[in-house]
């Protein structure tokens, strides 16, 4: 199992510019998610899905959107890029999407920078 | 309402112990620790269901006081493989399952 998957690994954005984080897993994992980790803040989470075809915004969900038409990709679009989403960026994934206490599984993380 | 970890960062030689807290001021369902090493993308080590359950991991373990809305990390005999960074993510009653609200981190560093 490659586990959670996400590419790129870096990139540059010019303010205004929109892109796609991809994100994957190969575990089979109902919840999937994605954060943003800037200094001092910890892991903030942006949007979340408990399956295929279901999506819920986080706590900072502003300027983000997501779909998930598979079990196994959950990508994060970047609408008109700003500096202030400068970050890197993580997708994570949870065997189940109810209460049962799973840990949740990180990618490797993409770091982004807008100028 | 983003979950206060103390102290922010703690120093360590081989073989001392810290203790790592992590306080909400809304009602818990569990907690969970996770840590980050630089450059790396953070790992699970335990949860903590309500209850005062206390959890182990290897010389690392963890208490969850319900009441209290607290949890607290014990690093026993610290290694140089525990440096990194300690996250708490809390689970109130209210959240969509799995979904974690982190704390900002504790900065570990330990010395040979």
């Amino acid at each position: 199992n490659a586990g959670v998957t996400q590419t790129p690994k870096f990139q540059v954005l010019k303010t205004g510019q929109s892109m796609t984080l991809q994100c994957a897993q190969d575990m089979n994992h109902e919840y999937m998610s994605w954060y943003r980790q800037d200094p001092g803040m910890g892991l903030r989470l942006i949007h979340y899905s408990v399956g295929a075809g279901i999506t819920d915004q986080g706590e900072v969900p502003n300027g983000y959107n997501v779909s998930r038409s598979t079990t196994e990709d959950f990508p994060l679009r970047l609408l008109s890029a700003a500096p202030s989403q400068t970050s890197v960026y993580f997708c994570a994934s949870s065997p189940s999407s109810g209460r049962s206490y799973n840990e949740q599984f990180f990618g490797p993380g993409t770091r982004l920078t807008v100028l | 309402q983003q979950p206060v970890q103390s102290p922010q960062a703690v120093i360590l030689r081989e073989g001392e112990d810290a203790v790592i807290n992590c306080s909400s001021s809304k009602a818990l369902y569990s907690v969970h620790w996770y840590r980050q090493k630089h450059g790396e993308a953070p790992v699970f080590l335990m949860i903590l269901l309500k209850g005062g359950e206390q959890k182990g991991h290897d010389k690392i373990s963890a208490s969850f006081n319900e009441k209290k809305q607290q949890s607290s990390l014990y690093l026993t005999a610290s290694q140089l493989s525990y440096s990194g960074t300690y996250f708490c993510g809390t689970e109130g009653p209210n959240n969509a399952g799995n979904m974690l609200t982190f704390g900002g981190g504790t900065r570990l560093m330990v010395k040979p």
